[in-house]
């Protein structure tokens, strides 16, 4: 029972670099969200999907580019790295539909930007 | 656009105490969610409340929903180190989209 896995687990880029975190879930969910999690705060909603084929814009996109081509991969890919994407990133799926909208998560990605 | 207000922001407390969280959330909403992160780990879901008046427990805590003055309680009782955790609301928006409180960081302390 994996649930939601991500990777990698840390990394650190340099300014100007680009890079892809992964994300794969086996519970057959529609939906697919990122977040990033800034130290003492809340979670920031970066993109999400409703389905293959399907993304939208959170609270924060600006920097992030995303794809969703299955309904088990929701990519995320920073392609110009900057300090102040500095975070730790989380991947999370939940169902679809009006009912209660539970979600799970990854593991977690710290990501460092220098 | 919605906001939304956790307090306290953290928490020291003794075990055996009792005590309790605030989220409070700026419009109308009748869908809020908690969720519990260890240091360093990844978010677990605790509880789900969706409709006005809606109360969940599990072991010792209990969470309540009063969405005419848009408020949750996460309430701790009798108080054990293994709650030790940051705990966060998380109130759905007119889109769907969760909004997050910046989170209660609870010590509680033998």
């Amino acid at each position: 029972n994996a649930g939601v896995t991500q990777t990698p687990k840390f990394r650190i880029l340099k300014i100007g670099q680009s890079m892809t975190l992964q994300c794969t879930q086996d519970m057959n969910h529609n939906y697919m969200y990122w977040y990033r999690q800034d130290p003492g705060m809340g979670l920031k909603l970066i993109y999400y999907s409703v389905g293959a084929g399907i993304t939208d814009k959170g609270e924060v996109p600006n920097g992030y580019n995303v794809s969703r081509s299955t309904t088990e991969d929701f990519p995320l890919r920073l392609e110009l790295a900057a300090p102040s994407q500095t975070s730790v990133y989380f991947c999370a799926s939940s169902t679809s539909g009006t009912g209660a909208r539970k979600l799970f998560f990854g593991s977690g990605t710290q990501l460092s930007v220098l | 656009e919605l906001k939304v207000e956790q307090n306290p922001l953290f928490l020291s407390m003794q075990e055996g105490k009792n005590y309790t969280i605030y989220c409070n959330y700026s419009t109308t909403s009748d869908r809020l969610y908690w969720y519990r992160q260890d240091p360093g780990k990844s978010l677990e879901s605790l509880f789900v409340l969706l409709s006005n008046g809606a109360v969940k427990q599990e072991g010792r805590l209990m969470a309540s929903l009063d969405t005419k003055a848009r408020l949750s309680t996460l309430h701790i009782t009798a108080a054990v180190h293994d709650l030790s955790a940051t705990y966060f609301c998380a109130v759905e928006n007119s889109n769907y989209q969760l909004i997050w409180g910046a989170g209660t960081k609870l010590i509680i302390k033998p």
